[in-house]
């Protein structure tokens, strides 16, 4: 099994430049999960999807930030335009279902710099 | 490599050791607390897990303890191993079922 994928694994843009992220969830795994992890500090959740439906994006800044899971599969993050700030490590999660009865997997992170 | 987290309080053991690291939680209101660990460069690994039905669970080497009263988590690892050099989190799922994280610690292991 592959794990959870993500892509890229690193980006350096500069500020006000576009920028996305993609993920591949475990197979299977119907709750996909979008983090971003500041230095020294513990992930934070910003979206939350159940198959193709976004059921939790209160903590996703809409302005610059979008995200979509057009098929339930694989889920792209992408930020317009990015600023100093968003220098983060994005994560991508995925689980069987939400809650405590299913565990989550994560990937390996997209690290964004911007410059 | 990368670092996970560069001003991240600090437990620093010598091989062989055992390691003990705490959390506090707000939610009372939680009942699934889970630690992870990150390795530089890699997303967060889970460890073990308890529910808020009990006050210790045990895992290979690893022990977690719960203590509702004080909303106190503690993970202990024993005979820490190089390999265990990482940054542990503790998270809670709260009551919308969302996970969050708490204040990582990070894990130095000395031969």
């Amino acid at each position: 099994e592959a794990g959870v994928v993500q892509s890229p694994r690193y980006k350096i843009i500069e500020k006000k430049q576009p920028v996305a992220f993609w993920c591949n969830p475990i197979s299977g795994h119907n709750t996909l999960y979008w983090y971003r992890q500041n230095l020294g500090q513990g992930p934070e959740l910003l979206i939350r999807y159940e198959n193709e439906e976004a059921v939790d994006d209160s903590q996703l800044p809409k302005d610059r930030f979008s995200a979509e899971r057009l098929k339930g599969v694989d889920s792209t993050l992408k930020i317009q335009p990015a600023e100093l700030g968003d220098s983060a490590v994005y994560l991508c999660a995925s689980s069987l279902g939400r809650g405590s009865n299913y565990g989550y997997t994560f990937g390996s992170g997209t690290r964004l710099t911007v410059v | 490599g990368e670092s996970v987290g560069l001003h991240l309080p600090t437990l620093s053991v010598q091989e062989g050791d055992n390691s003990i690291i705490n959390c506090a939680y707000s939610n009372s209101a939680s009942d699934y607390f889970i630690w992870y660990k990150q390795e530089s460069g890699k997303g967060p690994q889970f460890i073990i897990d308890i529910r808020s039905n009990m006050d210790k669970r045990q895992g290979q080497r690893v022990t977690v303890l719960l203590n509702k009263t004080v909303k106190h988590l503690s993970l202990q690892i024993a005979a820490t191993q190089p390999g265990d050099s990482a940054v542990y989190f503790c998270a809670e799922i709260d009551n919308t079922d969302k996970l969050i994280f708490g204040t990582g610690t990070r894990l130095q292991v000395f031969p």
